[in-house]
């Protein structure tokens, strides 16, 4: 069964600094990989996605996320926090597969909560 | 492009009662979910339609939950009776990849129902 772990439920910056929000997962197979964001009262948004292609992954708002196999992580950071970046982030995992029995189905993280502070 | 709509935005009830959600997914979408979030804890899958046919309610309560899609578009989710676990966030998804055929999809999320049982 796949599974992922946020490290973390809250993490707090400055204005500025570099946000470093943690995410390991645990997979039979090579897995499909997601970060989500979700504001207050709102529904989750895609912030990026890995699927094997290249490991290092670019997403909106100025966020990324490595792939590192040999750590099974999927960590995403931002150089400089906004105030606007508060919110909270889901890590997600599907190993959905052509023809297997998974459907993708997307298990998530716990959630960590960011706040920025001026 | 309209997003996920999801209705009502807040519901009330005792326990006890009966509730249903009502969403209307992206249109031309073949895939829907619904996730249950309760506070503090990542979304979990309870169950997904691929058009009008179910491929996955494992999770899903069967003795007081259930869920339709009629003609493959819109879907409700309804509690009966209601417990006070049932508090949470009920999201809905959608996605274009037909499940099964790519874990690459991306689920595009509604703004949720948050429901409280008193």
């Amino acid at each position: 069964a796949q599974s992922v772990t946020q490290l973390g439920s809250h993490v707090s910056v400055s204005e500025g600094a570099l946000v470093l929000l943690r995410c390991n997962y645990s997979s039979s197979v090579p897995p499909y990989l997601f970060w989500y964001v979700q504001y207050p009262n709102q529904g989750l948004q895609l912030l990026l996605k890995y699927t094997s292609a290249a490991t290092l992954v670019k997403g909106i708002n100025g966020f990324e996320a490595e792939f590192k196999k040999s750590e099974t992580s999927f960590h995403l950071t931002k150089p400089s926090a906004h105030m606007s970046d508060a919110a909270e982030y889901f890590c997600a995992v599907s190993d959905d597969r052509t023809g297997g029995t998974s459907y993708g189905k997307l298990t998530f993280g716990q959630g960590t909560i960011l706040t920025v502070h001026p | 492009e309209a997003g996920v709509a999801q209705s009502p935005r807040y519901k009330i009830i005792e326990k006890r009662q009966s509730v249903a959600f009502w969403c209307n997914p992206i249109s031309g979408h073949a895939t829907l979910y619904w996730y249950q979030q309760i506070l503090g804890q990542g979304p979990k899958l309870l169950i997904q339609f691929q058009n009008n046919g179910v491929v996955d309610d494992s999770q899903l309560p069967k003795d007081r939950f259930s869920a339709e899609r009629l003609k493959g578009v819109d879907s409700t989710l309804k509690i009966q009776p209601a417990k006070l676990e049932d508090s949470a966030v009920y999201l809905c998804a959608s996605s274009l990849v037909p499940a099964g055929q790519s874990g690459k999809n991306i689920q595009y999320f509604g703004a949720g129902t948050r429901l409280s049982v008193l």
